[in-house]
């Protein structure tokens, strides 16, 4: 059974841009949520998607967004990058809506770095 | 603000030593998890121990938990190099999102 995939591992780009980050679940969960991760910060909740709809959402600017297909892969997008936008962004997927009840299953995270 | 503290935040131990981390959290909760984390790589779940319980057991893992002192603490016996990582609590609450703590680095020396 194939893990969760985040695509692109590593990326960079410039201050003002923006970027799409993609997950694609353990095929049969259904949820999906996504964390940020800094040194400073450590990891960070920033929205969680069950059947295409947002369940939960963390204190990020509104440049932060996200949304789910049908098939239940995920895409986040960050609009208007910043500086401390420097992050590793990871998605996580669980069986069950409601993360709070089982556990999650991590991808290796897409490596996001402003200049 | 994060729900779960780890203490220490940094342990260096020896090989074949045991490894003691804290996590202390504010509010109350349904479960408690604890991941680990390899050097910039994806978090991986180890277990998951449920507020009605005390104590759970997982191969050289053993998570306690005391709801009254809102703490729970991660023993990983007979370390190996392979445990260096990152550990991180978890705590989940009804209708809240899963919040993690700032971590506990570990560095197992051969």
């Amino acid at each position: 059974k194939a893990g969760v995939t985040q695509t692109p591992r590593y990326l960079i780009k410039t201050r003002g841009q923006q970027v799409t980050l993609s997950c694609s679940p353990i095929s049969g969960h259904r949820s999906v949520s996504w964390y940020q991760q800094t040194p400073g910060q450590g990891l960070q909740f920033l929205f969680e998607y069950f059947s295409e709809t947002q369940r939960n959402k963390g204190n990020f600017p509104g440049r932060f967004s996200g949304r789910q297909f049908s098939n239940s892969r995920s895409e986040m997008n960050v609009s208007t990058l910043e500086l401390g936008d420097s992050a590793l962004y990871l998605c996580a997927s669980s069986l069950v809506p409601g993360q709070v009840t089982g556990e999650l299953f991590f991808g290796e995270g897409s490596r996001l770095t402003v200049l | 603000s994060q729900q779960g503290e780890e203490d220490p935040q940094a342990l260096s131990i020896q090989e074949g030593e045991n490894a003691t981390m804290n996590c202390s959290y504010k509010t109350s909760i349904n479960n408690l998890q604890w991941y680990r984390q390899n050097s910039g790589r994806g978090l991986v779940h180890l277990i998951l121990i449920r507020s009605n319980e005390r104590e759970k057991h997982s191969g050289r893992l053993r998570v306690t938990l005391d709801t009254s002192k809102k703490s729970s603490s991660l023993l990983i016996t007979a370390s190996r190099a392979a445990d260096t990582a990152s550990y991180f609590c978890a705590t989940g609450a009804a209708g809240n999102k899963l919040t993690f703590g700032g971590g506990t680095r570990v560095l197992v020396k051969p």
